[in-house]
């Protein structure tokens, strides 16, 4: 497909579980980007990939959080030690160059669950 | 430390209004100004994007406008339709490689 894809859609774990979330960018977009959205609140930044290096992960709530692009293209999100605080929808977006000069296109989200 | 304010967070109107919704932002010094529209269990798509010299944009039936100096944003939707209703978010960079700041965004329903 042409679009940002996520995936799995929907995560369900328990508390204290590992779990990683994937996004696949669209081709050629060299920035990629993670946010969280809690429920009736907008997108809260997490972190910004140019390539293959983390230009911007001032987001990151806490060091449970990680992500890494090794290849400059397919991102993961990776949380240790999950809490029911950390239910919440993933999004993940992508450009051509900077976050603000650039449009950036969303996924559909991956919607994580925390038991 | 900005903070992107959107009132009101809901909104019902009647299918075929015009409506306003407003956005406003507590540091002036931005580099631009973007509204999204949210669909539920979507992601988000960009809808109009204002550079910080600018005032206003257009994109068919919606027109974005941009008081830097006051901290405010309004999108204003003409002849609104049910396939309209959607949220809507705000949101402003400080410069062109920095991230956004997302308000809370509008819920909006339009009444067939």
């Amino acid at each position: 497909g042409a679009g940002v894809s996520q995936t799995p859609s929907n995560k369900v774990t328990e508390k204290g579980k590992y779990v990683e979330l994937r996004c696949d960018p669209i081709s050629g977009h060299t920035a990629l980007y993670w946010y969280r959205q809690s429920l009736g609140q907008g997108p809260e930044f997490l972190i910004y990939f140019q390539g293959t290096g983390a230009a911007d992960d001032s987001g990151l709530p806490n060091d449970r959080f990680f992500a890494v692009r090794p290849e400059g293209s397919v991102s993961t999100l990776k949380i240790q030690r999950t809490e029911r605080g950390d239910s919440a929808v993933y999004l993940c977006a992508s450009s051509f160059g900077g976050p603000a000069y650039n449009e950036q296109f969303f996924g559909p989200g991956t919607r994580l669950t925390v038991l | 430390k900005q903070e992107v304010t959107q009132i009101p967070a809901a909104l019902s109107v009647p299918e075929g209004e015009n409506l306003v919704l407003n956005c406003s932002f507590t540091d002036s010094a931005i580099y631009n100004l973007q509204w999204f529209r949210q669909d539920p269990g979507k992601g988000l798509t960009s809808l109009l994007l204002i550079q910080s010299s600018q005032r206003e944009q257009t994109s068919g039936r919606l027109n974005a406008s941009l008081d830097k100096s006051s901290g405010r944003s309004t999108l204003y939707i003409a002849a609104s339709q049910p396939g309209d209703s959607a949220t809507y978010l705000c949101a402003v960079s400080r410069n062109r490689d920095d991230k956004i700041i997302f308000g809370k965004g509008t819920r909006l329903h339009i009444l067939p």
